[in-house]
């Protein structure tokens, strides 16, 4: 069971930030939120990733709110390249070994717009 | 290095049918991950190997899944007497699992193989 809800749709102009934000009431105290996004017919490409610090790279940044029930991913100046959907994730462990799973909800579909 | 790449891209099968899907992960990465898409669903968990090991395999939806590693590198999703219902992208993914796992161990996919069963 997906352990985020993210809005179906969004729209942003190009140039301008898009804000994308993404509910996880029940995540754990341990478990990271990650971002993907997955644009028509490709693979999902890695975003970002946090545990409870606002982080920043040379894509986006995201913040995550201090009670860690939800967070927004920033994309600064969006372009049409970045028209896809884009997935908040929830990262658990798995039945065994040391690694993890990646819990993936519907995303949102962003369309950047000229 | 290279990505994480897949084969084929598009598989069309009859039901009944069996098919092998292949995936190369990024060379040294020890975890590697396989996982359905339905359309417009997300990409939902089946299997997990660390090295040859397969670690987690509670996502498979049927034991006409089966996957294999045997060498810890390249590995094959096959999916026996195929049904309607197994039409989706198959998306492999690797990761490094450094000592660190769980802090800094990225996913990394590949391309996703479209399986169409008529």
């Amino acid at each position: 069971d997906a352990k985020t809800t993210q809005p179906t749709s969004m729209d942003c102009a190009e140039g301008r930030a898009a804000n994308l934000p993404c509910n996880h009431s029940t995540i754990s105290g341990n478990e990271y939120v990650y971002w993907y996004r997955q644009i028509h017919s490709q693979g999902p490409q890695y975003i970002i990733h946090g545990l409870k610090n606002n982080e920043t790279n040379e894509m986006a940044s995201l913040i995550i709110t201090e009670d860690r029930k939800s967070s927004t991913l920033i994309l600064p100046h969006a372009t049409l390249r970045d028209t896809a959907v884009y997935y908040c994730i929830v990262r658990v462990r798995l039945n065994a070994g040391n690694n993890r799973k990646l819990i993936w909800g519907l995303g949102t579909s962003l369309a950047v717009n000229p | 290095g290279a990505g994480v790449s897949q084969s084929p891209r598009y598989k069309v099968a009859k039901r009944g049918q069996d098919v092998a899907l292949r995936c190369d992960p990024i060379s040294g990465h020890v975890s590697l991950f396989w996982y359905q898409q339905a359309l417009g669903q997300g990409p939902e968990f089946l299997t997990y190997f660390q090295n040859e090991a397969q670690l987690d395999k509670s996502g498979l939806p049927s034991d006409r899944f089966f996957a294999e590693r045997p060498e810890g590198s390249v590995s094959t999703l096959k999916i026996q007497r195929t049904q309607q219902e197994d039409s989706a992208v198959y998306l492999c993914a690797s990761s490094l699992l450094t000592r660190l796992a769980g802090v800094k161990d990225t996913q990394y996919f590949g391309p996703g193989t479209r399986l169409t069963v008529l």
